[in-house]
């Protein structure tokens, strides 16, 4: 099955430390953004990227960065790892043209900080 | 503030009973609300729109802006149905420019 895949599946840290996870969408879909997906919570938005710049924002500290790739791939990097961080981590993409709120999730990255 | 609310953490029903998961939202504009729906082991997937006003796998929802809700029901519940259910709400007005997820319902049917 196309569609959006997000890697590693599964990943531990400690505090401190940096992380970057990876997202890859399906061709066409220029925008991708980012939740934060904590054990018994919706997800929380972190960002969105269009075109390789960001255009939205949620409340997520300075730390939180990402980057947007031609191939439409892109990163979440985390700096500064702290326990609170420990979460799924969910990338979605959406289609050209389209400005809805329909997106297209992957499997999620999940992160522990120890 | 955008806040999406459902009150419950864990539904639970036999098949063939009617369900109703319920969803309140606060917006001040005018709103874009979805059900996103997770089954075991797989991604988050949208199951319907408030827009498309369709009925997908038996499950129905309407917008009510009086009592700003959006409950999605189905009249006569499956086993297939068991799973984990968000509400989501999108600013209608400026533009897609992220979603805000309530905290979610288990919907468990059993046999």
């Amino acid at each position: 099955e196309t569609g959006v895949t997000q890697s590693p599946t599964h990943l531990i840290k400690t505090r401190g430390q940096q992380v970057t996870l990876r997202c890859s969408s399906q061709s066409g879909h220029n925008t991708v953004s980012w939740y934060q997906q904590a054990l018994g919570q919706g997800p929380q938005f972190i960002f969105q990227y269009y075109r390789e710049e960001e255009n939205g924002r949620g409340n997520f500290p300075p730390r939180f960065s990402g980057l947007q790739f031609p191939n439409y791939s892109s990163e979440l990097n985390v700096n500064a790892l702290e326990l609170d961080d420990s979460a799924l981590y969910l990338c979605a993409s959406r289609p050209s043209g389209v400005n809805t709120g329909e997106l297209f999730f992957g499997e999620g990255s999940r992160l522990t900080v120890l | 503030a955008q806040r999406v609310t459902q009150p419950e953490k864990l539904l639970s029903v036999f098949k063939g009973a009617p369900v109703e998961l319920k969803c309140n939202y606060s917006y001040s504009g005018s709103p874009e609300l979805f059900w996103y729906v997770q089954y075991s082991r797989q991604r988050l997937q949208l199951l319907l729109r408030h827009i498309s006003r369709e009925s997908i796998k038996g499950f129905t929802a309407d917008l009510n802006k009086g009592e700003t809700s959006f409950h999605l029901k189905k009249p006569f519940a499956q086993e297939e149905d068991s799973a984990m259910y968000y509400c989501a709400l999108s600013g209608g007005n400026t533009g897609f420019q992220k979603l805000v997820f309530g905290t979610g319902t288990r919907l468990l049917v059993s046999p």
